[in-house]
Order: structure tokens, then sequence, then C-alpha cells
């Protein structure tokens, strides 16, 4: 199992430009998240899919824009990139939101430039 | 969900055990206690968490105090690739959502 993958792991942006960020997991996980961590701060959730049709805001969602494509694959997109969205971007899933038992998994990250 | 405090920094000798403390002093009566750490550079990853009760896993021990407003993780043998930014959250049983604060940085040293 590769777990949690995400694509690219490096990407430089003008501002303006846009971008997606994919994500896809294979654990058969119902539920996925977006975060983003800035230099030498804990991760801020952005969205999160608690199953398959279902999107949801988190913590900092402005800029941003999430597809559930289908129970694998989760995506983010920024419309019009700006420096303020410079970070590194975490993707994470879990069996099923909720419950007492909710561990993430993960994925290597996108580290995202603006300029 | 309830807020976490963690010391910012702590150092622990190789092969000694790191102790870990955090403060949750309004954690609400159905809300969970997770650990997570991150390596440099890499997604945080999972490593316990509990309700009331002591827990134990090949990982780490958890030691939650009887008012449950303080934890400790505990790792009984500190080695170098212990070296990490180690999370408390807080997390309602039924919530999405993990809330990451600033986290300790362990420096496990030879």
């Amino acid at each position: 199992n590769a777990g949690v993958t995400q694509t690219p792991k490096f990407q430089v942006l003008k501002t303006g430009q846009s971008m997606t960020l994919q994500c896809a997991q294979d654990m058969n996980h119902n539920s996925m998240y977006w975060y983003r961590q800035d230099p030498g701060m804990g991760l801020r959730l952005i969205y999160y899919s608690a199953s398959e049709g279902t999107t949801d805001k988190g913590e900092v969602p402005n800029g941003y824009n999430v597809s559930r494509l289908n129970k694998r694959e989760f995506s983010l997109r920024l419309e019009s990139a700006a420096p303020s969205q410079t970070s590194v971007y975490f993707c994470a899933s879990t069996i099923l939101a909720g419950g007492s038992y909710n561990e993430q998994f993960f994925g290597p990250g996108t580290r995202l430039t603006v300029l | 969900d309830a807020k976490t405090t963690q010391p910012t920094s702590m150092d622990c000798a190789e092969g000694r055990a790191a102790n870990l403390p955090c403060n949750h002093s309004t954690i609400s009566g159905n809300e969970y206690v997770y650990w997570y750490r991150q390596i440099h550079s890499q997604g945080p990853q999972y490593i316990i968490h509990g309700l009331k009760n002591n827990e134990t896993n090949e990982m780490a021990s958890l030691i939650i105090t009887e008012d449950r407003k303080s934890s400790t993780l505990i790792l009984p043998h500190a080695t170098l690739r212990d070296t990490a930014v180690y999370y408390c959250i807080v997390k309602l049983d039924a919530g999405n959502m993990l809330t990451f604060g600033g986290g300790t940085r362990l420096m496990v040293k030879p």
C-alpha cells in the first residue's frame, strides 16, 4: 500500500496563477482532509470530506476550493494564488470521521511558493 | 475542542525516557487526548490516544491525570530518530478536525 500520495511535491506559482493539488489514498478510507502548515506553525485545516460526495469548510477555507472526485481522490484548487498561500500542504485520510478511534494518515506534503 | 498548552522545546539524552507534558485544563468529559508527531519536513504521524485510562502501545505510553486536566507522553527509550515536534491534541469523539497547536520540539541528543 502506498498510503496517502500527493502531487506535485514542489510547485512555484506567480501571483494570480491557478493550480490543483492532487491527493489519493489506497486504504479505502471514507474521510479525507486538506491542511496547510506555515513555517514554524502547527497545521490548520482548510477543507475536509467526511465521506464521498460531501465537503465542508475547515478553519482557513478562503481562497481554496475542493473536489472529492471519488472515494480515493480529494483535490485542492487555488483559483488565483496569492503570496499568503505560500505554505506546505498536507493531505490526510481516516477510516471514518468521528468515532473514538480516528487516526489520520498523512501524505508527504506539497511545498508551494507563490511569488 | 479544548485548548492545549505544551512547552516549546525539550531535550532528552539518547536511551533515556522522554516525558512530554500537556495541559488541557478545559477538557470536557467526551474529549479524547491524541498525540501526533512530525519529523522534519514529513507529514504528522499518529502516536497514541486516550480518554481516561493510561494507554500503552509499541511507540509510547500516555498517562492522563485523574482529573484529566493534564497528560504526559512517555517515550521509554528515546532514540535520535525520535527528534521531532510532538503535538498534543484534544478532540471530541465525534469531531472531524484535529487542531494542531505549536507542539513541543523534542531534541534527542547523543
